[in-house]
């Protein structure tokens, strides 16, 4: 089993669809959770960070199911701009200090007129 | 600030020759590391540093090496390039270990192709 599992996609959703994506980890030690977005050829940039239960931030909602070990990205009224892919990061720290972070291979997103 | 800068944005390769690639960073962040993304697969760490002077392996270090003179600068040098080593090359730096202070930020990336 991956540590850190995604649907690859494409989503291709109309604009001002709610879509979300699910996102499954494998080490219960795992502590903080990232999505990260990445543009077609461009590099991943921070969404939003979830340390406990979720995370709000506008359109975006992120949830955490520590039991079931999975985290959720919730986007509302989606907007061309929107079109992306969507990367699930996992953190561990590391024994002899710093993190130990592993990416999912990401779900693309494409929002249509 | 300029944030994370890679350089060369691309470049080709015979197999066997050697280069390096460049990062730097001006946010006086602790920690970086180098990640190689390729298709169907996650971003795969390469190397890391914890500070300067101190560097480690990462998930894929075969036919890496770096060092870490310096808190802004962390290059990575291809010993003899192999085409499995075609890539799309991200650079990233981070805070430090604590929480909230691992966001990773990325360069531009450099787009390596092995002939």
């Amino acid at each position: 089993r991956k540590e850190v599992e995604q649907d690859p996609g494409p989503f291709n959703v109309p604009e001002g669809a709610t879509v979300a994506f699910n996102c499954t980890y494998s080490n219960s030690a795992s502590q903080s959770f990232f999505w990260y977005r990445q543009d077609c050829r461009k590099e991943p940039k921070l969404l939003m960070s979830v340390y406990s239960s979720g995370n709000e931030d506008g359109r975006f909602t992120a949830q955490l199911n520590r039991a079931s070990q999975y985290i959720s990205l919730l986007i509302r009224d989606s907007k061309l701009s929107d079109s992306a892919t969507y990367l699930c990061v996992v953190n561990i720290a590391r024994a002899g200090g710093g993190n130990k972070l592993t990416f999912g291979t990401g779900t693309q997103l494409k929002v249509e007129l | 600030n300029a944030g994370v800068t890679q350089t060369p944005k691309f470049q080709v390769l015979k197999t066997g020759q050697s280069m390096t690639l460049q990062c730097a960073q001006d946010m006086n962040h602790e920690y970086m590391s180098w990640y190689r993304q390729d298709p169907g697969m996650g971003l795969r760490l390469i190397h890391y540093s914890v500070g300067a002077g101190i560097t480690d392996q990462g998930e894929v270090p075969n036919g890496y090496n770096v060092s870490r003179s310096t808190t802004e600068d962390f290059p990575l040098r291809l010993l003899s390039a192999a085409p499995s080593q075609t890539s799309v090359y991200f650079c990233a730096s981070s805070a430090g270990p604590g929480f909230g202070q691992e966001t990773q930020y990325f360069g531009p990336g450099t787009r390596l192709l092995v002939l």
